[in-house]
């Protein structure tokens, strides 16, 4: 079993649709949960990063994660088509930093 | 500012050849990071230094893979005698890796390789 486990989609949703995106984790020891959105042939880049439990939101975007459940969601309203990418969830490691991610679910958004 | 940089951007190899890839932190970064991505996957650690020093290397396949980061900045990750599973996008990060600034990592746009 995967430490972050993501399903990789594709996921095609219309304009204005609100776009629901989760991961599931195994290590409660790590605190620390990241998005990172990848578009083609690019490296990725932090949305939103949230620390232990709770939602955190920034403009159209919104994280949550649940500890209980240890299920880690990223939802956005009113897609648009620039928001067609490859969506990374992870978590932080505690001593070093190093990022373990999920397999990433490729989003797509059409006009 | 400048973001992190990796050159070169594609490198086509034969197997058994071997291979540098670069990686140019931002500048003041002291924590850098290699991953690996290959084709329809997330990125997979590979190891982290901390300065000069790598202090984990526990996502290094095998003895083939080597990395190093002799001033604290520039890093340079070496595959020997390179196979066709090697081939993916290494993907580079720093962080400045103070809490207060959320230790986020800064992504390069990867180096493609490609093993024929």
């Amino acid at each position: 079993q995967k430490e972050v486990e993501q399903d990789p989609g594709p996921l095609s949703v219309p304009e204005g649709a609100i776009v629901s995106l989760n991961c599931t984790y195994s290590n409660s020891a790590f605190q620390y949960f990241m998005w990172y959105r990848q578009y083609s042939r690019k490296g990725p880049e932090l949305l939103m990063y949230t620390y232990s439990s709770g939602n955190k939101e920034d403009g159209r975007f919104t994280a949550q994660v649940d500890k209980s459940s240890k299920y880690i969601s990223l939802f956005i309203r009113d897609s648009q088509p620039s928001d067609s990418a490859t969506y990374l969830c992870a978590q932080r490691d505690n001593q070093g930093g190093k990022l373990i991610f999920g397999q990433g679910t490729e989003l797509s958004v059409k006009p | 500012g400048a973001g992190v940089s990796q050159t070169p951007s594609n490198k086509v190899t034969e197997k058994g050849k071997y291979v540098e890839l670069r990686c140019d932190p931002i500048s003041g970064h002291t924590a850098l990071y290699w991953y690996r991505q290959s084709l329809g996957q997330g990125p997979e650690f590979l190891i982290y230094f901390q300065g000069t020093g790598a202090a984990d290397d526990s996502g290094l396949p095998n003895d083939r893979f080597f990395a190093v980061r002799p001033e604290g900045s520039v890093s340079t990750l070496k595959i020997q005698r390179t196979e066709r599973g090697d081939s993916a996008v290494y993907l580079c990060a720093s962080s400045l890796m103070s809490l207060a600034a959320g230790g986020t990592q800064y992504f390069g746009p990867g180096t493609r390789l490609t093993v024929l």
